[in-house]
Order: C-alpha cells, then structure tokens, then sequence
C-alpha cells in the first residue's frame, strides 16, 4: 500500500511566527488531503487537492500539491494559538482507502 | 462532525472481555472506516467497508471484528485476542472512492483496560 511521510514531526513557534509541514511520497498520488485534529478531538478536513502545482489558501492557510504530484506543503502564516494541533496529510490508496501521515504537532506559545 | 455518532465516549474493558463501540453515520456515505490512534501518534486503519455486507482488513485488523449490516452502522468488536486494546478509536465515512470527498470523523471512544 502507500506510505507517506510528513516532516517535522514537532514544531514549536512562537505566537505570530509562520509554521510549515510538508508531505512526501515515493510513489505519484492521485490526491491529498489535510487534516487538524485538536488536542482531544477528532480529525477535521481542511482541504483537498487534486490538481498538480495546485495552490490553495484558506486564510492564513496556504496548501500546495508538487508539480510532480509526489509532495505537499501547508504554510501557516502568523500563528495563532488556535492553531495548536497535530496536522495530518491523508492519501488515497489505489482508490480502497486513505493511508495517513504521521503527522506534525504544532505547539504555539502566547 | 454532527452526521457521525460514536458511542460509548469512554468504555472499560476487563480481562477476556469483549467489547463493542457503535458507529452510526446519517450521510448517506457508502464507505466507512475504523482507525486506531495511540497517545502521540497517527492513525491507523483497522477496518474499512465500501458497501453493506462487505468490509475488508486494514493494517492492524488482528483481534478486531466488524460487521456492516446496515449502510448507516458499522460496529467495531474489540475481542479478547486484543491484548493491547487501550487506545482512542475514529469511526468515519466518505463517499465512495478516495478523490470524491473528505472523511467525516466521530468524536472516537477513549477504550481502557481494567
């Protein structure tokens, strides 16, 4: 099946301090998707892309797909303390099921 | 997500005991899924089912059951073959096919030993 790897594992900043992870795998992909689980919580979609090269932005939030469709990135710019969470990429795998990264937490301090 | 409920929120198992968490989804979707998540890390699949009567392994299905009997329910049996059951457990559901949309997750059952 597909495996995908997320870097950093842990990222500390401080509040208003731009925070990136990013998302690789060896094989092409399809699709991605991200995710944010709060402390505590369950995962919540934030966005899907589908397309090669493609950007989205969702507020502070920019998430882009490799040209090569093999990597992605989500940039957090200016954090805020809302932001704390683990965030996860999730693949499709061959179209059965979803295969998730291990994630990178995000600690903010005030 | 309001069309997933996952029940018990928090459930105690003994020793040789099996335990059931339910899992209901009012979407509509055909496909749900069962992960497990230990403290610290991600998720991994148990279970998945594309449609009724019909479900299929994930990575870590030893000492689980499900079934689907219903497209609305899809109940995960942790069994006694489980040795290490205490962890926190998603229930979610898609439309079918992984390019047509997002999971929608429950808010997951904390499962502890006794």
């Amino acid at each position: 099946g597909q495996q995908v790897m997320q870097i950093p594992q842990y990222q500390h900043v401080q509040e208003g301090e731009d925070f990136t992870t990013y998302c690789n795998s060896s094989t092409t992909l399809s699709n991605i998707q991200w995710y944010k689980q709060r402390p505590g919580g369950h995962p919540v979609f934030l966005i899907q892309l589908v397309k090669s090269g493609e950007v989205k932005k969702q507020k502070r939030l920019t998430f882009q797909f490799g040209e090569a469709k093999k990597n992605s990135s989500l940039h957090i710019t200016a954090t805020q303390t809302t932001d704390v969470g683990t965030y996860f990429c999730a693949v499709d795998n061959y179209g059965q099921n979803f295969v998730f990264g291990p994630g990178t937490r995000l600690s903010v301090l005030p | 997500d309001g069309g997933i409920t996952q029940s018990p929120k928090y459930l105690f198992r003994k020793e040789g005991q099996n335990v059931t968490l339910s899992c209901e989804q009012n979407l509509n979707h055909d496909a749900m899924y069962w992960y497990r998540q230990d403290p610290g890390q991600g998720l991994r699949l148990i279970y998945y089912s594309q449609i009724v009567n019909d479900f299929q392994k994930g990575d870590i299905a030893e000492g689980y059951s499900v079934s689907r009997e219903k497209k609305e329910s899809f109940p995960l049996t942790v069994t006694s073959a489980q040795k290490n059951p205490t962890a926190f457990y998603l229930c979610a559901s898609s439309i079918l096919g992984a390019a047509n949309g997002p999971q929608h997750f429950g808010d997951g059952t904390r499962l502890s030993i006794l």
